[in-house]
Parts: structure tokens; sequence; C-alpha cells
């Protein structure tokens, strides 16, 4: 399976933009590339998803290397509440069972200072 | 609409003991998904369901028993628990027609076993 590598921790001011990268060398054609965050003391939560195109929502952008190999999370202005784990995730969509599972790994500690 | 919701919240157990976690989810979702996170890392999927009456393994599905009771509830029984099972569980849930692959967490149970 594909991994994804992201760093152990990052810091930020608040009302400043935050850069997450992501290091995914070995994705395949078909994966997605998923991102969760998991506030302190709560579950994880969905902020954004992309195939190939760049995509923005209300949470985030998620801006997708023209080969791939890497992505971005991009928080327009960085808020204390969004200081969490966030997780770079690659989703398979083979039928071999494993599209229906998401893989975990450490994620990058966001601190977001006032 | 209270999306996820884990019953116990936390909980202490000695070495041997057994007990049932139950998640329910009132989102009419397909699929529900058991996560473990152990201090600093991230989750590890221990079984999950794609329908009602279906259960499969994860990633570390040792030491655990799942039954999907119905399409809303989805539990997790340790048999005889162990220090090694000291850990967060959460419980997740998908629906199948998501083009966003969102899944929903609750809460956690924090299990301690001595």
């Amino acid at each position: 399976d594909a991994k994804t590598t992201q760093p152990n921790s990052m810091e930020s001011n608040e009302e400043e933009p935050v850069h997450l990268p992501c290091n995914h060398s070995t994705i395949s054609g078909t994966d997605y590339i998923h991102w969760y965050r998991q506030l302190p003391s709560q579950g994880p939560e969905y902020v954004i998803h992309g195939l190939t195109s760049n995509v923005n929502n209300r949470m985030a952008s998620l801006a997708i290397a023209e080969d791939r190999k890497s992505s971005t999370l991009i928080l327009h202005r960085a808020t204390l509440r969004d200081a969490a784990v966030y997780y770079c995730i690659l989703r398979h969509t083979n039928s071999g069972g494993s599209n229906y599972k998401l893989t975990f790994g450490k994620g990058t500690l966001l601190t977001v200072n006032p | 609409n209270a999306g996820v919701t884990q019953t116990p919240k936390f909980r202490v157990l000695k070495t041997g003991q057994s007990m049932t976690l139950l998640c329910a989810q009132d989102m009419n979702h397909e699929y529900m998904y058991w996560y473990r996170q152990d201090p600093g890392m991230g989750l590890r999927l221990i079984h999950y369901s794609v329908g009602e009456g279906t259960t499969a393994k994860g990633e570390v599905p040792d030491g655990y028993n799942v039954s999907r009771l119905n399409k809303r509830e989805f539990s997790l029984r340790l048999e005889s628990a162990a220090p090694s099972q000291t850990s967060v569980y959460f419980c997740a849930s998908r629906n199948t027609d998501s083009l966003s692959y969102e899944q929903y967490f609750g809460p956690g149970t924090r299990l301690t076993v001595t």
C-alpha cells in the first residue's frame, strides 16, 4: 500500500496562512488524497479530499502536485480552534476491499500561537 | 440528530474482565468502523461492517469481537481484557452514497486495563 509522510509538528501564528505538506511518492493513479483532523480529546473529522485537481471548501484548500507525489493542505487564516493533529491519508479504490478503509498515520501536530 | 454516539465514555477494567462498547449512529449509514488509538499514534482499524449482518477484520482484530446488531448499532466486545488493550476506542460510520467518502466519528471511549 502507498504510504504518506508528514512532518511530526508545525507551528503557526493566529490569522496567518498555514501550509501542511504531505509526501506520497508511491501513490497510484486511482488513489484519492484525504485529509482529516483531530482536535484535542475528540474523534477525527473530515477536512477535504481530492484526486488530481486542486480543491476548495469552507474549511481549507487542497493543492495537489502535478505528478501527484505530494500535496499541501492550506488553512487560509489559522485560528486557535485549528490547533489539531492533521492526517493525510490515501484512499485506495481497488476492488480488493480496501476501498472501505482509511489508514491513519501519526499526522502533523499543528500548534497555533495567539 | 446526534450523529455517532458511543457508550461508555470511560471505563477501567481489571485484566481478564470482559466488556462491550456500543456505538450507534442515526444517519442511516451502511458502513461502520471500530478504531483504536494509542498515545501519540494514529488510528488503527480493528473491525468494520459494510452492512447489517456483516463484519470484517481490520488491521488489529485479535482480542476483539464485533457484532452489527442492526443498521444503527455496532458493538465491540473484549472477552478477556489485557493491559495491551488500554487505548481510546473510536467508532465511525459512512454513507455508501457519500462522494466525499467522509467518515463521521464518535467522541471515543477511554479504556484502561489494569
